[in-house]
């Protein structure tokens, strides 16, 4: 079956522009992170739904970052006011949400803020 | 909060050598771990979990026991291939609710 994929593969923006990601999950996974992953370290998270409801944001950097989740299958991240210190690749993850399940991720967008 | 902690790389081997990447965790109860390989150019895939101590991991060559004795999970093969050069990484879930924490990840270099 299909995996997980993202959208755009990459984005080349300026400093100071607005970019959305798009995270499309597993079909009836109800879980769903969102990483950051720089260049030679592990992925850390960001943000985390159970359905379309945010229920763990303590990962996002600050409030120009912001995700959402409106019918409980595609996410979209949003990056307002974009810094050079954002550029990195942003991986989605989803999951059915049960105990001790793996998460199954996407192939990552890498964001480039010139 | 939960952490763990594996070896840095790069890990250099020649093809059918034995292979082991240390990983050992801090974490309150007994969660679930997991090894995630990263392959150049592509996302991350989850290689292997185990959900209790003792319980042992496997896929395509590749295992790992859950140690609860020594907080370990260290990744092994009996003989790698060069088609395993890759990045792995050790994780668990962070917090309630399942996010991962990973380690720094381990990159395999393995050489005809």
């Amino acid at each position: 079956g299909a995996g997980v994929s993202q959208t755009p593969s990459n984005k080349v923006t300026e400093k100071g522009k607005y970019v959305e990601l798009r995270c499309d999950p597993i079909s009836g996974h109800t879980a769903l992170y969102w990483y950051r992953q720089s260049l030679g370290q592990g992925p850390e998270f960001l943000i985390y739904f159970q359905g379309t409801g945010a229920a763990d944001d303590s990962g996002l950097p600050n409030d120009r970052f912001f995700a959402v989740r409106p019918e409980g299958s595609v996410s979209t991240l949003k990056i307002q006011r974009t810094e050079r210190g954002d550029s990195a690749v942003y991986l989605c993850a989803s999951s059915s949400g049960l105990a001790g399940a793996g998460q199954y991720f996407g192939p990552g967008t890498r964001l480039t803020v010139l | 909060g939960n952490s763990v902690t594996q070896m840095e790389g790069p890990v250099t081997l020649s093809e059918e050598a034995f292979l082991t990447i240390n990983c050992t965790y801090t974490a309150t109860g007994y969660p679930s771990l997991f090894w995630y390989v990263q392959y150049p150019g592509e996302g991350l895939q989850l290689l292997l979990k185990a959900t209790k101590a003792d319980d042992k991991g496997s896929n395509k060559g590749f295992e790992a026991t859950y140690r609860k004795e020594t907080t370990s999970f260290h990744l092994e093969k009996g003989s790698v291939q060069v088609s395993d050069s890759a990045v792995y990484f050790c994780a668990l879930p962070g917090r309630a609710g399942n996010m991962l924490t990973f380690g720094g990840g381990t990159r395999l270099m393995v050489k005809p």
